[in-house]
């Protein structure tokens, strides 16, 4: 049963222009979101977080939005660049996943294009 | 400022064989955590560990696999006699604290174990 879900497994963006993935969850008792980013051969790397008590967290070009009701967040990326092209996971704790650690997503593959 | 390292990087075992895994946290990180990713899955979570503790191992499967985190030296993850489902990239992960929102983990580059 999965918990956290990213419906897509690639996105392709043209460079520039914004990049929205998508991830939603079932488990209420999650209290935080994570997002990573990952490149082949290489771990994850911490790109932004939000709180259950917020709505939206922002950090450069990296905007995370979250609606409760809706169990779902997002990851906007603006404007869009070659770099980005990666992995993105969605992760979430405090449901159980180990002693506050995470339960991640299957991932989302974006390509920028050029 | 190292980050957490992990080795090796690539292993190779036959069926039968024994596994280890080592992973050093970033410094100044206590808690220490494994994850597993198969091909086209996410990251899951294995086990967690503070120095010689094993807090939390709901993730580990129950024969096999074992983990440790010494007052000194790296946290090891063996895995005995092999078999070929075991074949994924291992990621070891640490932090300052616990609580995720304000101590995110701090992810190695892993290692990819491939069993023939």
């Amino acid at each position: 049963d999965q918990q956290v879900k990213q419906n897509s497994p690639s996105l392709s963006v043209q460079e520039g222009r914004i990049s929205i993935l998508n991830c939603d969850y079932t488990n209420s008792m999650f209290d935080y979101f994570l997002w990573y980013k990952k490149y082949p051969a290489e771990g994850p790397t911490f790109l932004i977080s939000i709180s259950s008590i917020k709505d939206k967290n922002e950090d450069g070009r990296f905007t995370v939005f979250l609606n409760k009701s809706a169990k779902h967040l997002s990851l906007h990326i603006v404007p869009s660049q070659p770099g980005d092209s990666a992995v993105y996971f969605c992760a979430a704790s405090g449901g159980g996943g180990g002693a506050d650690g995470l339960t991640f997503g299957k991932g989302t593959h974006l390509i920028i294009q050029p | 400022n190292a980050g957490v390292m992990q080795n090796p990087r690539h292993l190779v075992r036959r069926r039968g064989q024994e596994a280890r895994l080592r992973c050093s946290p970033m410094k100044g990180h206590s808690h220490v955590y494994w994850y597993r990713q198969l091909p086209e899955e996410g990251l899951k979570f294995m086990v967690y560990l503070q120095k010689e503790n094993i807090i939390d191992e709901s993730g580990m499967p129950k024969e096999r696999f074992s983990a440790e985190f010494p007052k000194e030296g790296p946290s090891i993850l063996r895995i005995q006699q092999v078999v070929r489902g075991d074949s994924a990239a291992y990621f070891c992960a640490s932090s300052q604290r616990l609580g995720q929102g304000d101590s995110p983990l701090h992810f190695g580059n892993g290692t990819r174990l491939t069993v023939t």
